[in-house]
C-alpha cells in the first residue's frame, strides 16, 4: 500500500526543539522528492521546503531558510524536519507529501503544540 | 516570490449548483497549476494538476481550466461531500506557494 505514516503529535515549551518523521511505503522513496507543509490552526497550507531522498538535496522557503532542516534516510524510508527554537508561531499541523507532477501523496499530519 | 489569490474566500452553495472558484498568480505559471481539497481534520486531496489534468478517481463533476495568470476550478454539480476547503498551488518554480483558500459552505 502506498503511503506516507508521520509520527505522533507533539507538545513542546517555547525554545524546545521537534523532530518530526514520515515514513514512506510502497513505492520507491528515492524516485520522488518529499515536501513539508504546515497548517496553523484556521489558517491556510504553508509551503515549507523539499528533499531529493537520493542525495539530500534542499531547497527552503525564504522564511524557514537557516531555521528548519529536512533530512532523509534511505535505510528505512523516511524523512524528517527539525525545527529548533520552537515559538507559538509554530503550533500547526504539520504535512509531508509525495510530489509527482502535484502533491499526490499525504501523510496524515502531525499536529505540533507550542505552549507554556 | 509569485503570490496566488483565490477568490472568493467564501462561498455559500447549495447541492446541485455550479461552482467556480477562481485562482490569480502574480505572474504567469505555464501549466504548472494544481487544486486540491481539504475537509476538517483531513490531510489536502489532490483533484487537479497541470491546470486541468483530473488526478485518478477524481469525479469527472471536477474540471479546471485557465491559462497565464488565471485559473478557474469548477465543480459542475455540487455533492454534498464536496462541501470543503479548496486551495489552488503554483509548481512552476520554488516556492511552491499556495493560494488563501476558497472554503464552499451550505
Amino acid at each position: 500500500q502506498v503511503r506516507l505514516v508521520q509520527s505522533g503529535a507533539e507538545v513542546k515549551r517555547p525554545g524546545a526543539s521537534v523532530k518530526l518523521s514520515c515514513k514512506a511505503s510502497g513505492y520507491i522513496f528515492t524516485n520522488y522528492y518529499m515536501h513539508w507543509v504546515r497548517q496553523a490552526p484556521g489558517q491556510g497550507l504553508e509551503w515549507m521546503g523539499m528533499i531529493n531522498p537520493s542525495g539530500g538535496v534542499t531547497n527552503y522557503a525564504q522564511r524557514f531558510y537557516g531555521r528548519v532542516t529536512m533530512t532523509s534516510d534511505t535505510s528505512t524510508s523516511t524523512v524528517f524536519l527539525d525545527l529548533p527554537s520552537l515559538t507559538s508561531q509554530d503550533t500547526a499541523v504539520y504535512y509531508c507529501a509525495r510530489i509527482d507532477n502535484a502533491f499526490d501523496l499525504w501523510g496524515q499530519g502531525t499536529m505540533v503544540t507550542v505552549s507554556s | 516570490d509569485i503570490q496566488l489569490t483565490q477568490s472568493p474566500s467564501f462561498l455559500a452553495a447549495s447541492v446541485g449548483d455550479r461552482v467556480t472558484i477562481t485562482c490569480r498568480a502574480g505572474q504567469p505559471t505555464g501549466s504548472h497549476l494544481a487544486w486540491y481539497q481539504q475537509k476538517p481534520g483531513e490531510a489536502p486531496k489532490l483533484l487537479i494538476y497541470r491546470v486541468s489534468t483530473l488526478q485518478s478517481g477524481v469525479p469527472a463533476r471536477f474540471s479546471g481550466s485557465g491559462f497565464g495568470t488565471e485559473f478557474t476550478l469548477t465543480i459542475s454539480s455540487l455533492q454534498p461531500e464536496d462541501f470543503a476547503t479548496y486551495y489552488c498551488q503554483k509548481l512552476d518554480s520554488y516556492p511552491l506557494t499556495f493560494g488563501g483558500g476558497t472554503k464552499v459552505d451550505i
